[in-house]
């Protein structure tokens, strides 16, 4: 089964840093870009990052720039997001996204495949 | 590059179709055809329901469909089914170094 779960979400205090997972399995990972897309509570989807499949080309939404890192472990099947000098705004269901392949190969910029999510508050 | 603008809600009674806009501008949405509309009821990950303005990728009913005109791009549903109640958002990928933007979401309400 094709399957993305997240982890590492929790508590922080405005300024403090947290790093999510993201475990891919059932396809192989290493050939697909991935992205990050959070949703503050009661609000819609707001894109946060993408990386390539090689780790060649990230991304980051203005919002998070210069305090997030997105990373992956082609070897481990797993995305990661650094997440430093966290804020109120912050505060968010955090999703990792596969990007969409069609039958030829060619990326079609649509997210197929979504984890659970994996909740992350910031707060004092 | 800021969201991309849709109705907060629109209703329809079992059977009947409704529409939902995803309004751009002429440097976004009218000049890339990488719209995705994505389902989400409430406490669950978004799906994806159409992708490339009007592919459906498999399993999607094909009461779902997908076309653009000019800056606004729009997700029909055809014979609404009480399970069709959920969130919709549309997403637009463009090149530039903030590719992918969001719509602001519309709740669909089956009467």
């Amino acid at each position: 089964e094709v399957q993305l779960v997240e982890s590492g979400g929790g508590l922080v205090q405005p300024g403090g840093s947290l790093r999510l997972s993201c475990a891919a399995s059932g396809f192989t990972f290493s050939s697909y870009s991935m992205n990050w897309v959070r949703q503050a509570p009661g609000k819609g989807l707001e894109w946060v990052s993408y990386i390539s499949s090689s780790s060649s080309t990230i991304y980051y939404a203005d919002s998070v720039k210069g305090r997030f890192t997105i990373s992956r472990d082609n070897a481990k099947n797993s995305l990661y997001l650094q997440m430093n000098s966290l804020r109120d705004e912050d505060t968010a269901v955090y999703y990792c996204a596969r990007e969409l392949k069609n039958d030829y190969g060619d990326y079609v910029f649509a997210f197929d495949i979504w984890g659970q999510g994996t909740m992350v508050t910031v707060s004092s | 590059q800021s969201a991309l603008t849709q109705p907060p809600s629109v209703s329809g009674s079992p059977g009947q179709s409704v529409t939902i806009s995803c309004t751009g501008t002429s440097s976004d949405v009218g000049s890339y055809n990488r719209v995705s509309w994505y389902q989400q009821p409430p406490g669950t990950a978004p799906k994806l329901m159409i992708y490339e303005v009007s592919n459906r990728p498999s399993g999607v009913p094909d009461r779902f469909s997908g076309s653009k005109s000019g800056n606004t791009a729009s997700l029909t549903i055809s014979g609404l089914q009480a399970e069709d109640e959920a969130d919709y958002y549309c997403s637009l990928y463009t090149s530039s170094s903030t590719p992918f933007v969001f719509g602001t979401g519309t709740k669909v309400t089956v009467l």
